[in-house]
């Protein structure tokens, strides 16, 4: 079965670091592009990047865009987003997902990310 | 500010048709597939329904999906209890080279 299990998050102050990892198990990963969805308290999903297969094709949400890097790690099969400089608004859950062509086949359980001052 | 309008809330007693609607744009649901994705609270959401109307194995068939011009719908036909959730529609958008999502459509089953 396909299985994608972030880790990772928790409190971090404005203008601080952390990294989330998705480890995935169950398929080929280096075969699959992968992404990262996040949804707000009580908010909707919103999508904020993308992977290609090899890594090389990637891309961001405006949002996001000069904050946060997404990297992958085929041998390892695991997906990262090293983010930077957060905000008050950047408190989420944070999913991993692959992509099935067009659309999101296979979700991770979420990691929380808390940002305060 | 969601690209793709949705409402927020439709209801219905159980065995009846609720449908919702996802508004877009050429730029996303006019040119490329709508997917819809279940979320029920505190979990991941899930994929219900893919290049429009296609259904993944497991998937009841009282949940449908078209498309018309720049938008899509989900029906759910025979509601049921356990069919109270959130609805998120989904697509590609080309200009913004990204993938857009609906505010989301809280479904109660009356």
């Amino acid at each position: 079965d396909v299985q994608l299990v972030e880790s990772g998050g928790g409190l971090e102050q404005t203008g601080g670091s952390l990294r989330l990892s998705c480890a995935a198990s169950g398929f080929i990963f280096s075969g699959f592009s992968m992404n990262w969805v996040r949804q707000a308290p009580g908010k909707g999903l919103e999508w904020i990047s993308y992977i290609g297969a090899s890594g090389s094709d990637i891309s961001y949400a405006d949002s996001v865009k000069g904050r946060f890097t997404i990297s992958r790690d085929n041998v390892r099969n695991s997906l990262f987003l090293q983010m930077n400089s957060l905000r008050d608004e950047d408190t989420a859950v944070y999913y991993c997902a692959r992509t099935g062509v067009t659309f999101f086949d296979h979700w991770g359980q979420g990691a929380l990310v808390t940002v305060s001052s | 500010q969601s690209v793709l309008t949705q409402p927020p809330s439709a209801s219905g007693t159980p065995g009846q048709r609720v449908t919702i609607s996802c508004s877009g744009s050429s730029a996303n649901v006019g040119g490329n597939p709508a997917n819809w994705y279940q979320q029920f609270p505190g979990t991941a959401p899930k994929l219900l329904i893919h290049n429009n109307n296609q259904r993944p194995s497991g998937v009841p068939d009282r949940f449908s999906g078209s498309k018309a011009g720049t938008s899509a719908s989900l029906a759910i036909s025979g509601l049921q209890s356990e069919d109270e959730a959130d609805y998120y529609c989904a697509a590609w958008d080309d200009s913004l080279g990204g993938w857009v999502f609906g505010g989301g459509t809280k479904v109660t089953v009356l």
